[in-house]
């Protein structure tokens, strides 16, 4: 089975700091692609980031960065410069290409406040 | 220009009773999924459907009933609401069934009385 853990349930950040949301995961598979999703207080989930496994280079896109190491199966978010609309749940997920096919597996999530 | 839609957006019934929550992307995908998201907030799939074929059916009451009329469109029927249905219900959608990232609609949450 496919588990996404997400260890850490809340953390804070100050505004215009950089902080570090934990994922891992635990698959058999060698294809996959991992997620971030961010649900703000609108409920709408929204797609941050998204890293392909057999990409070594981690995933960036503006102030949000990867750290993805395959092999520890640790697939971390890093926010710089956070703003205050960055306050919300950030999800973990994963989908595979076997038996996972089309599930997207989330993590139970890290809720976010950045603080000005 | 909304990509996901869902209606309605919050629907409050009380048990027994069956009710609807309609999804339409426009975004041309073929496959689209129905979520669950529990009071602890955490996330599970329930169903997706690929050119409106039935593809995955995860463990839900036989009370939950999927129908996808063509591409665009994905309904959830439930019938004989009870407490526990309580939760929020995202659609979403996605080109093709691989690895591609899922465009989610804005959520229903429904609320059994």
């Amino acid at each position: 089975a496919q588990t996404v853990t997400q260890s850490q349930p809340e953390m804070s950040v100050q505004e215009a700091e950089t902080v570090t949301l934990s994922c891992t995961y635990d698959t058999s598979e060698n294809n996959y692609y991992l997620f971030w999703y961010k649900q703000p207080p609108s409920r709408q989930m929204i797609l941050v980031i998204r890293q392909e496994a057999y990409k070594q280079q981690n995933a960036t896109e503006n102030r949000f960065s990867v750290n993805f190491q395959k092999a520890a199966k640790s697939f971390s978010l890093k926010i710089s410069d956070s703003q205050l609309g960055d306050t919300a749940m950030y999800f973990c997920a994963f989908t595979g290409r076997g038996s996972t096919l089309g599930r997207l597996y989330f993590g139970r999530g890290t809720q976010l406040t950045v603080w000005p | 220009d909304t990509a996901v839609s869902q209606t309605p957006k919050y629907l409050v019934t009380q048990m027994g009773n069956d009710k609807s929550i309609k999804c339409e992307q426009n975004l041309g995908h073929d496959t689209m999924y129905w979520y669950k998201q529990d009071s602890k907030k955490f996330l599970k799939i329930m169903f997706s459907y690929n050119n409106k074929e039935l593809i995955i059916n995860e463990t839900v009451p036989n009370r939950f009933s999927p129908k996808s009329p063509d591409k665009a469109h994905l309904n959830l029927h439930i019938n004989s609401l009870e407490l526990g249905d309580s939760a929020v219900y995202f659609c979403a959608s996605s080109q093709g069934t691989g690895l591609q990232e899922q465009y989610f609609g804005p959520g229903t949450r429904l609320t059994v009385t």
